[in-house]
C-alpha cells in the first residue's frame, strides 16, 4: 500500500524559508502531489499541486525530482499565521479520468513559526 | 457562496445508535468525498463519489454507508456506531477539470461514541 512519510515537526523563525519535504516511494503514474495547510478546529485548505518538476503559486513553491519519490513544499519568508500541519496527499483521483481511487495523506508536519 | 457545509458539528452516540452526517456543496462541483481524522494521523478517506448517483469505497469503508442522491449533497450513514468511530469527520468537494485538482473542505464534525 502506497505511503508518504513526512517529519512530524519543524521549527523556524519569522522571514525565513521552510522547506517540508515528503516521501512517498511507491507513488504510481496517474499521482499527484498535493500539500494541504490545516490550522486547528478547521479542515484542510489547499496550498500547491503537481506532477512533475517544479510548480510555483502566489504562496508556495513545490519541487518534484524526476523520479518523483519525494517533494518538496517551499514556504518563503514565513509568519507566525503560517503556523499550522501541513500535509502531502498523493493520489490518483483526479481530472475524471481511469483511477484507482487512491489518495493516501501523510500524517502531517507541525510547523511553528517563532518570533 | 457557503463552500462545503457540514451537519451537525458536534455529535454524541452511544455505541449501537445510527446516525448520518450530512454534506452541502454550492459550487457545483462532480467530485465529493469523505474523510475521518483520528488525532496524530492525517486524513483517510472513507468514500467517495465521482458524480451524482455513483459512490465508491475508499481506504476505509467498513462500518459506513453513503448515498449521493443530489449532486450538490453526500451523507455518510453509521448504521450501528462503535466507540473505534469516534472521530473528526470532513468532507471535501473538488472539480474534475481544468485543475489544479484542488479539494474544498467542509469545517468538520466531531463525533464521539460511548
Amino acid at each position: 500500500l502506497a505511503k508518504t512519510t513526512q517529519p512530524i515537526s519543524m521549527d523556524s523563525y519569522e522571514g525565513q524559508e521552510v522547506n517540508i519535504t515528503c516521501s512517498h516511494n511507491n507513488i504510481a503514474t496517474n499521482d499527484y502531489i498535493t500539500w494541504y495547510q490545516q490550522f486547528p478546529s478547521q479542515g484542510p485548505r489547499f496550498i500547491i499541486q503537481g506532477y512533475k518538476t517544479k510548480v510555483t503559486n502566489e504562496v508556495a513553491s513545490l519541487f518534484i525530482p524526476a523520479d518523483r519519490k519525494s517533494s518538496t513544499l517551499s514556504l518563503p519568508r514565513v509568519s507566525l499565521s503560517d503556523t499550522a500541519v501541513y500535509y502531502c496527499l498523493v493520489g490518483d483521483l483526479w481530472a475524471g479520468g481511469p483511477h484507482t481511487g487512491k489518495l493516501i495523506f501523510g500524517q502531517g508536519t507541525t510547523l511553528q513559526v517563532k518570533p | 457562496n457557503a463552500g462545503v457545509t457540514q451537519t451537525p458539528k458536534f455529535r454524541v452516540l452511544k455505541t449501537g445508535q445510527s446516525m448520518t452526517l450530512l454534506c452541502a456543496q454550492d459550487m457545483n462541483h462532480e467530485y465529493m468525498y469523505w474523510y475521518r481524522q483520528d488525532p496524530g494521523m492525517g486524513l483517510r478517506l472513507i468514500h467517495y463519489s465521482v458524480g451524482e448517483g455513483t459512490t465508491a469505497k475508499g481506504e476505509v469503508p467498513d462500518g459506513y454507508n453513503v448515498s449521493r442522491l443530489k449532486k450538490q449533497n453526500f451523507l455518510l450513514g453509521l448504521e450501528s456506531a462503535a466507540p473505534s468511530q469516534t472521530s473528526v469527520y470532513f468532507c471535501a468537494s473538488s472539480y474534475v477539470s481544468g485543475g489544479p485538482y484542488e479539494q474544498y473542505f467542509g469545517p468538520g464534525t466531531r463525533l464521539t461514541v460511548t
